[in-house]
């Protein structure tokens, strides 16, 4: 399996800018994509193949990385965006990270 | 708008089977190809396995050794998960979700390989206990 590593947590004020991580076990080329879940809601795509916004999603979000290293940024981070966030590979079969928990101070 | 509505999850004993449905609506069901995600209780996610636009072909994840199937109708736009021999560890919200797909070309022509869980249903909850 390929093993997707997130930090668990992390704390930013609103307004600031915030970079979350996701680390893969192996290569994945550029076949990752990101996932926002509110508490009691289901996930949400945010960003599919590293980089690309999906529909309706708004420009603070932001994917880049390739090969093993990603990075999901939201700039500027506002208070609706606390939430858990997940990365998710499809190059070997699909897997999740351990999903990064936003909290705004 | 896309709608996935999941519906048949209770509690089972182990060992015991159970089906859980998901019916779609707002595009065109037969198009794409859908899949199953489970939640644990410690909240991570787990990818089940998938089935293709018109129920052909089946993938599932290596850890579901054989226990599950996934299937689908297209006349009644809905996609199914058989459980069996459940366990304890199957405990956990179930998902249903449309890919997002990329197209490829090879062996002569172009194919849809889905690659994203582009939409969720709320999802059902499974409960293995005795």
């Amino acid at each position: 399996d390929t093993v997707l590593t997130q930090s668990p947590a992390l704390a930013v004020s609103p307004g600031e800018r915030v970079s979350i991580s996701c680390r893969a076990s192996e290569g994945v080329n550029s076949y990752m994509h990101w996932y926002q879940q509110k508490p009691g809601q289901q996930p949400k795509l945010l960003i599919y193949k590293a980089s690309n916004l999906a529909s309706g999603v708004p420009a603070r979000f932001s994917g880049s990385g390739s090969g093993t290293d990603f990075t999901l940024t939201i700039d500027p981070v506002e208070a609706d965006d606390t939430a858990t966030y997940f990365c998710q590979q499809s190059w070997n079969d699909r897997t999740f990270g351990g999903g990064t928990k936003l909290e705004l101070k | 708008e896309v709608q996935l509505v999941e519906s048949g999850g209770s509690l089972v004993q182990p060992g015991g089977s159970l089906k859980l449905s998901c019916v779609a609506s707002g595009f065109t069901f037969s198009n794409y190809w859908m899949d199953w995600v489970r939640q644990t209780p410690g909240k991570s996610l787990e990818w089940i396995g998938e089935i293709n636009t018109d129920g052909s072909k089946t993938n599932y994840a290596p850890s579901i050794k054989d226990r599950f199937t996934i299937s689908r109708d297209n006349a009644k736009s809905t996609l199914y998960l058989q459980m069996s021999n459940v366990k304890s560890d199957d405990t956990a919200i179930y998902y249903c979700t449309r890919m997002g797909s990329l197209l490829y070309y090879y062996d002569g022509y172009y194919h849809n390989v889905p690659n994203w869980f582009a939409y969720w249903g709320q999802g059902t909850l499974v409960t293995v206990s005795s």
